[in-house]
């Protein structure tokens, strides 16, 4: 299993500004992804972290919003830049060991933006 | 790319009946898991049923089984004897294991359920 700390839970950002969520593993892992889940809707892959090298994103998601780094293989962070109320919603941060076995998530954190 | 439709928003049941959420999906790939996810209103994550594609016989995880038909591209929830605990919101998930979209998950839009006493 993989237990994962992700700061901060909630906060509540003025628009223009930037924050920065950190996902830390409790053990080494090969994978970790970060979503995306509006109020109320699914979880909607924002990219893969990967280690070393520039992340991975989706179609609609791009680097100089949702730059995302990962040193190491216990460690993430995914900043959302320039925020609008629109990108007030909850990223989660999760992990594998493996494509085939379980994914483990993180508890959200809850942006919100004035 | 994968797509995972939950056609139920919600669905309800009184306790100590059984239920069954749907899911349908859609794929290129021969090779996958699916996965049903709990989503509390803690937002915690938690896995409840795991399927491989490779597999022809269903999961079954204790009251959790699953209903899989590959070849209709279907992967069915059925809880047995609900719970109030059981109250949530029910994720239906894809997962490559193969090619450019290696390891990433896919949701559905989830379904409500609501356990009556």
């Amino acid at each position: 299993s993989a237990v994962i700390s992700q700061k901060p839970s909630r906060d509540i950002c003025q628009r223009g500004t930037s924050l920065t969520i950190q996902c830390q593993v409790d053990s080494q892992v090969t994978m970790m992804f970060w979503y995306r889940q509006q109020p109320g809707q699914s979880l909607t892959l924002i990219a893969t972290a990967n280690q070393g090298s520039e992340a991975t994103y989706e179609s609609g998601f791009v680097i100089d919003k949702f730059p995302i780094s990962r040193p190491n293989l216990t460690f993430s962070t995914l900043t959302v830049s320039n925020m609008s109320p629109e990108d007030s919603s909850i990223y989660l941060c999760s992990v594998s060991k493996g494509p085939d076995t379980e994914a483990f998530f993180g508890q959200g954190t809850r942006l919100t933006v004035v | 790319a994968q797509t995972v439709t939950q056609s139920q928003p919600e669905m309800s049941v009184q306790e100590a009946e059984t239920v069954t959420l749907s899911c349908t999906y859609d794929t290129s790939e021969s090779d996958y898991y699916l996965f049903w996810y709990k989503q509390p209103p803690s937002r915690q994550m938690i896995l409840v049923i795991r399927q491989e594609a490779y597999k022809q016989q269903n999961a079954t995880e204790n009251r959790f089984s699953v209903n899989f038909q590959k070849a209709a591209k279907s992967f069915s929830l059925k809880i047995s004897d609900s719970q109030l605990g059981d109250a949530a919101m029910y994720f239906c998930a894809y997962r490559s294991i193969g090619g450019s979209t290696l390891g990433r998950l896919y949701f559905g839009r989830g379904t409500q359920l609501t356990v009556w006493p």
